[in-house]
């Protein structure tokens, strides 16, 4: 089956510098990326999504890359902010719903003010 | 609209019992996934459910189950209960399921004694 395959587990930063975050799958059937936040406590929240027809993806601060050839992705953040340090899940999925979804076991994101 | 639902947040059951969790989706949301996590393996799909029918399935025994009403509310049954089995329990809902923003649930933190 798929497999999602994360780094770094864990991550430091400064305030104002950027953030990569590296994921591989395993599975070259997947289509569907999607990368969560998670907030300690709280639930995962979906930042930023990309499908396979696609190669790059951009929101504000955050964006997405995805290399179907090496079957990697990887969500970059600039101009990092306290409130981004959270966990990260960067996730794949083949199924035509794009529901079940295979995650990487995360990246926790500091960012040091 | 109100946000995905998750009932009951907290239980505590002993091993050889079983155990049922409900989620109601966003209203209007069709599909429901159901995800396992843990420290030690993250988040893990169960299964997903839309229109009353099981789409996807994980990899998890047969002990976990679940099913969707017509309403698009969803329960999830974990029977003969074991150690590991302990864990948050998160649903997550989205329209059709066809790679769409899944949104999730506060999750159910069980605990198996």
């Amino acid at each position: 089956g798929e497999n999602v395959e994360q780094h770094p587990s864990t991550l430091s930063v400064q305030e104002g510098d950027s953030a990569v975050i590296k994921c591989t799958y395993s599975d070259s059937a997947s289509n569907y990326f999607p990368w969560y936040k998670q907030e300690l406590g709280k639930r995962p929240q979906l930042i930023i999504d990309i499908r396979s027809n696609v190669g790059e993806k951009k929101d504000q601060r955050i964006a997405v890359t995805l290399n179907k050839t090496a079957k990697h992705f990887s969500l970059h953040i600039t101009e990092t902010q306290p409130e981004d340090s959270a966990v990260y899940f960067c996730a794949a999925s083949k199924d035509q719903a794009g529901t079940a979804l295979i995650f990487g076991k995360g990246t926790t994101l500091s960012v040091s003010s | 609209k109100a946000g995905v639902t998750q009932t009951p947040r907290y239980l505590i059951k002993t091993r050889g019992q079983q155990v049922t969790l409900s989620c109601s989706p966003i209203s209007g949301h069709r599909s429901v996934s159901w995800y396992q996590q843990t420290p030690g393996q993250g988040l893990q799909f169960l299964f997903e459910y839309f229109s009353e029918t099981q789409r996807n399935k994980g990899n998890f025994p047969g002990r976990f189950s679940g099913r969707q009403f017509s309403n698009s509310r969803s329960e999830m049954n974990v029977s003969t209960l074991e150690l590991g089995d302990s864990a948050l329990y998160l649903c997550a809902s989205s329209l059709s399921g066809l790679k769409e923003t899944q949104y999730f649930g506060p999750g159910t933190r069980l605990l198996v004694l």
